[in-house]
């Protein structure tokens, strides 16, 4: 069975940093791309980027460009999303998703969600 | 970037109806589109891909059909479980996009 787990929820102040994980495990194969999605409070879900952890590749949606980074371990079959800099605007649950198919993927199997909160 | 639209943005109807969403694309995406379903707490489910492709393991009732810019996700026999809110999702260009949304709640 194909799982994706992430990391648990976190309360942040503006200005810190915060990296967060999905760890893939119960996919035969090494060849997937991690996405990552937002959805703040009561919206809808927005398109953040992707990685494919066997080389890094990275691919970014211009709203979000600059603004995070994805990263990934092929070794431990997992992926990150990560600020430098937190905003109260960041605040928002964040999932990770695994793709196949092609070089932008639609998400076959999700993780369970991370509740970011930032606030002073 | 293409923008994608759904239409209405809340859809009430009775169990048994036959119900239509409708996702637009700001240009052409051939077929490259996805339907997610998504209940209130719980990650997206993924339901239709490449337009018309029913992912295993979802109920027949479910079925998308077009190409272009303009698609729609069609549920034969509304069913108690089926009210959510639902996401087309474009992943033809250099970065996908999530239409806002269909939330299909009870008359």
């Amino acid at each position: 069975e194909v799982q994706l787990v992430q990391s648990g929820a976190g309360v942040k102040k503006p200005g810190e940093s915060l990296k967060i994980s999905c760890e893939v495990s119960g996919y035969s194969s090494t060849d997937y791309w991690i996405g990552w999605v937002r959805q703040m409070p009561g919206k809808g879900l927005e398109w953040m980027g992707i990685i494919y952890p066997g080389d890094s590749l990275t691919r970014y949606s211009p709203s979000f460009e600059g603004q995070v980074t994805i990263s990934a371990d092929n070794f431990i079959s997992s992926a990150y999303l990560q600020w430098s800099s937190l905003k109260a605007s960041d605040t928002a649950v964040y999932f990770c998703a695994l793709g196949v198919v092609g070089s932008i993927p639609y998400f076959d199997y999700w993780g369970q969600g991370t509740l970011v909160t930032v606030s002073s | 970037d293409i923008q994608m639209t759904q239409s209405p943005s809340t859809l009430s109807a009775s169990v048994g109806d036959r119900v239509t969403l409708t996702c637009r694309a700001s240009q052409s995406i051939d077929t490259w589109l996805a339907w997610y379903q998504q209940k209130a707490g719980k990650a997206p489910k993924l339901l239709i891909y490449k337009a018309s492709s029913l992912q295993s393991g979802v109920p027949s009732r479910f079925s998308g059909s077009g190409s272009g810019t303009e698609f729609t996700l069609t549920i034969s026999s509304l069913q108690p479980d089926d009210f959510a809110t639902y996401y087309c999702q474009q992943y033809n260009s250099y970065s996908g996009t999530f239409g806002q949304g269909t939330k299909v709640e009870i008359k």
